[in-house]
């Protein structure tokens, strides 16, 4: 079954500090996007970075780097140099090739706060 | 210009009632979405459209009737409204579905009820 892992469902890092938040997928389709999306409490959701199952290089947006580990089928989103305003609920997603839907599966979520 | 919005932000309404919640998008997409998000913040597909064309019910109970006019916007109806309901739900666009095609959000709606 396709599924989305997030273990962590909370986390804190110093403000300036990197943090990792991890997620992990499950399918066996072989064509697959995975996004990571960002809720602050206002509640809106706010698209960060992608990466697609057949990219070679890791993508990186900015602070935002994705640590893509296709064998152990983890794709953990990498906030350097936090900010203040980084606090916020992360979502990790999956898109699978094989639909044409094009619907997203998410997972539970974390929430991250930053310490000044 | 706000690409992706939702009315209204807050619905607040008592079991039993009738109730839409409207969505536009102005990215020229072709697809768009309806996903609810619970309390426990777990976000779950509803309804994709295509080109006006249904492409995804996810097993929503028929109270729940998307409606697409045109290409712009998805509308979600509520018929009988259950406390279960309450919810925030979030309309989507994206362009087609291909996989680097990310899905933008609109605000959410937060639905109560009573």
């Amino acid at each position: 079954a396709q599924k989305i892992t997030q273990t962590q469902p909370g986390m804190f890092v110093q403000e300036k500090e990197a943090v990792t938040l991890d997620c992990t997928y499950d399918t066996s389709d072989p064509s697959y996007g995975l996004f990571w999306y960002k809720q602050p409490s206002s509640g809106e959701m706010i698209f960060l970075i992608y990466q697609g199952s057949y990219d070679q290089q890791n993508a990186t947006e900015g602070r935002y780097s994705l640590n893509f580990q296709k064998a152990r089928k983890s794709a953990n989103l990498v906030i350097s140099a936090s900010q203040l305003g980084d606090s916020a609920m992360y979502f990790c997603a999956m898109r699978l090739g094989s639909s044409n839907t094009g619907k997203l599966i998410f997972g539970q979520g974390t929430t991250l706060q930053v310490k000044p | 210009d706000t690409a992706v919005s939702q009315t209204p932000k807050y619905l607040v309404t008592q079991m039993g009632n009738d109730k839409s919640i409207k969505c536009e998008q102005n990215l020229g997409h072709d697809t768009m979405y309806w996903y609810k998000q619970d309390s426990k913040k777990f976000l779950k597909i509803m309804f994709s459209y295509n080109n006006k064309e249904l492409i995804i019910n996810e097993t929503v109970p028929n109270r729940f009737s998307p409606k697409s006019p045109d290409k712009a916007h998805l509308n979600l109806h509520i018929n009988s409204l259950e406390l279960g309901d309450s919810a925030v739900y979030f309309c989507a666009s994206s362009q087609g579905s291909k996989l680097n095609q990310p899905q933008h959000f609109g605000d959410g709606t937060r639905l109560s009820i009573l």
